[in-house]
C-alpha cells in the first residue's frame, strides 16, 4: 500500500487565507523534499529538508520536518493564486534504497 | 538549465498495441526515473535506472519494461497496452551520488488506451 500519504487530498481557500499540507510516513525518511506542480505542468523541486526538526522558508512558504523524521509539513502564509497547484512530499525511507517514495499529493485551489 | 524532454505529450493507443515512451535529457545524470500520475494515489515509481544497461523495478513494474542503451536516454516500453494503463506518465533524472538530489521532471505523456 502507499507508504507516504498526505492530508488534505483537496484544498480549497479563498485568497489570503493560510494552507497547511501534511506528509506522513510508515517508516523513518533519511530526508525529504517538496515539489509543486502547476496545472497541466509537471513537478518542480522546491525544498529538500534533512535533520530531524529542521525548518525552512521561502518568502511565504514553511518547510518543517518532524522530530521523529516520519512526517512533514508546508505551510503557506496569505495563499495567492499563483499558489494554484498541487504540492508532493518525496522522501528516501529506510532500507527503501536510492530511490524517492513520493506522497499522494495535495491539490490546492484559491478563489478570489 | 537541466532539460528533460518526452517524445509526446499526448497519446492514444488501442488494447494490445506495444507502446514506446521515449525520455531524454541533456545533463549527464546517471539516475533516470519512469512514475505514473494518477488522482489521489500520487507519483508511483514503475522503474528506474542508476546507469546505463542497469535498471531496478519500482512499486509498480507489472506490464512494464524499460531499456537504457544510453546515458541521456530512457525508455519505457507496454508490451501489450491496456486500459487500466491510461495515466500521465512522468520522466525524470538526477544526478548520481551517495546523496539524494533533486530530482528534474519532463513535460509528461499523457496516453489514453482505448
Amino acid at each position: 500500500g502507499q507508504q507516504v500519504m498526505q492530508i488534505p487530498q483537496y484544498q480549497h481557500v479563498q485568497e489570503g487565507e493560510d494552507f497547511t499540507t501534511y506528509c506522513n510516513s510508515s517508516t523513518t525518511l533519511s530526508n525529504i523534499q517538496w515539489y509543486k506542480q502547476r496545472p497541466g505542468g509537471h513537478p518542480v523541486f522546491l525544498i529538500q529538508l534533512v535533520k530531524s526538526g529542521e525548518v525552512k522558508k521561502q518568502k511565504r512558504l514553511t518547510f518543517q520536518f518532524g522530530e521523529a523524521k516520519k512526517n512533514s509539513s508546508l505551510h503557506i502564509t496569505a495563499t495567492q493564486t499563483t499558489d494554484v497547484g498541487t504540492y508532493f512530499c518525496a522522501g528516501r525511507l529506510t532500507g527503501g534504497g536510492n530511490k524517492l517514495t513520493f506522497g499522494t499529493g495535495t491539490q490546492l485551489k484559491v478563489e478570489l | 538549465d537541466v532539460k528533460v524532454t518526452q517524445s509526446s505529450r499526448y497519446l492514444v493507443k488501442r488494447t494490445g498495441e506495444k507502446v514506446f515512451l521515449e525520455c531524454v535529457q541533456d545533463m549527464d545524470h546517471e539516475n533516470m526515473f519512469w512514475y505514473r500520475q494518477d488522482p489521489g494515489l500520487g507519483l508511483r515509481l514503475i522503474y528506474f535506472s542508476y546507469d546505463v544497461k542497469m535498471k531496478e523495478k519500482g512499486d509498480i513494474p507489472e506490464g512494464y519494461s524499460v531499456s537504457r542503451e544510453k546515458k541521456e536516454r530512457f525508455s519505457l516500453i507496454l508490451e501489450s497496452a491496456s486500459t487500466n494503463q491510461t495515466s500521465m506518465y512522468l520522466c525524470a533524472s538526477r544526478p548520481g551520488g551517495g546523496t539524494i538530489k533533486t530530482q528534474y521532471f519532463g513535460p509528461g505523456t499523457r496516453l489514453l488506451v482505448l
